[in-house]
């Protein structure tokens, strides 16, 4: 139990396009999901929590209206990286909870994103 | 001072070998504690929950000292698949998570 998906796993786009990322709970509800980041031989890094119906909570320093995340259902979180540039080449990772506070994460598979 | 805190390694060891990683946390508040596996260029994969008592699933023993502030892994007989960076992930009562940085494992024939 506990699936996480993530859509697409792989993403080659040029500069200035904007590139949406798709998150959902297979077989649980997510009231909350989590949008990371990870740059090559870093430690991930949280960039916003994601709240079902109302706006999402971002972490310092990360651009809410660059980084643009809805929430709409409880099984569907989506990301979109606006007018993306090559410095937003990285790794991006959802998750989600299946249960309370207490319980673990599930992460999707994660997207690689490459901007040329 | 991290919130969560990891030894980065990388530990090198031998096939069979029996190793053990270290996490330290500081906020007293925190809740429940869990283990993670992230391979090169994958997602983290939840690896083990670890509870008061301590608990164990296979070659993977975890621990929990709430008095000291620390929670640790140990990996018996040591596989060459187990080679991998382990994440030390911390939950608070109020759902904050943080992760440590990661202890990166190799495991050599």
């Amino acid at each position: 139990g506990a699936v996480v998906s993530q859509h697409p796993s792989w993403v080659i786009c040029k500069s200035g396009t904007s590139v949406k990322i798709e998150c959902r709970s297979l077989d649980f509800q997510a009231t909350t999901m989590f949008w990371y980041r990870q740059f090559p031989k870093q430690s991930l890094m949280l960039m916003a929590t994601s709240n079902e119906g109302s706006k999402a909570t971002y972490e310092q320093g990360v651009e809410k209206d660059k980084f643009l995340i809805n929430h709409a259902s409880l099984t569907l979180s989506t990301l979109t990286v606006t007018s993306a540039h090559p410095e937003d080449s990285s790794f991006y990772i959802c998750s989600a909870r299946d249960g309370d506070r207490v319980k673990p994460q599930h992460f999707g598979d994660g997207t690689r994103l490459s901007i040329l | 001072r991290k919130e969560v805190e990891q030894d980065p390694g990388p530990f090198n060891v031998p096939e069979g070998a029996t190793v053990a990683f270290n996490c330290t946390y500081s906020n007293s508040a925190s809740q429940s504690f869990f283990w993670y596996r992230q391979d090169c260029r994958k997602e983290p994969k939840l690896l083990m929950s670890v509870y008061s008592s301590g608990n164990e699933d296979g070659r993977f023993t975890a621990q929990l000292n709430r008095a000291s502030q620390y929670i640790s892994l140990l990996i018996r007989d040591s596989k060459l698949s187990d080679s991998a960076t382990y994440l030390c992930v911390v939950n608070t009562n109020a759902g904050k998570s943080t992760f440590g940085d990661g202890t990166t494992l190799t495991v050599k024939p």
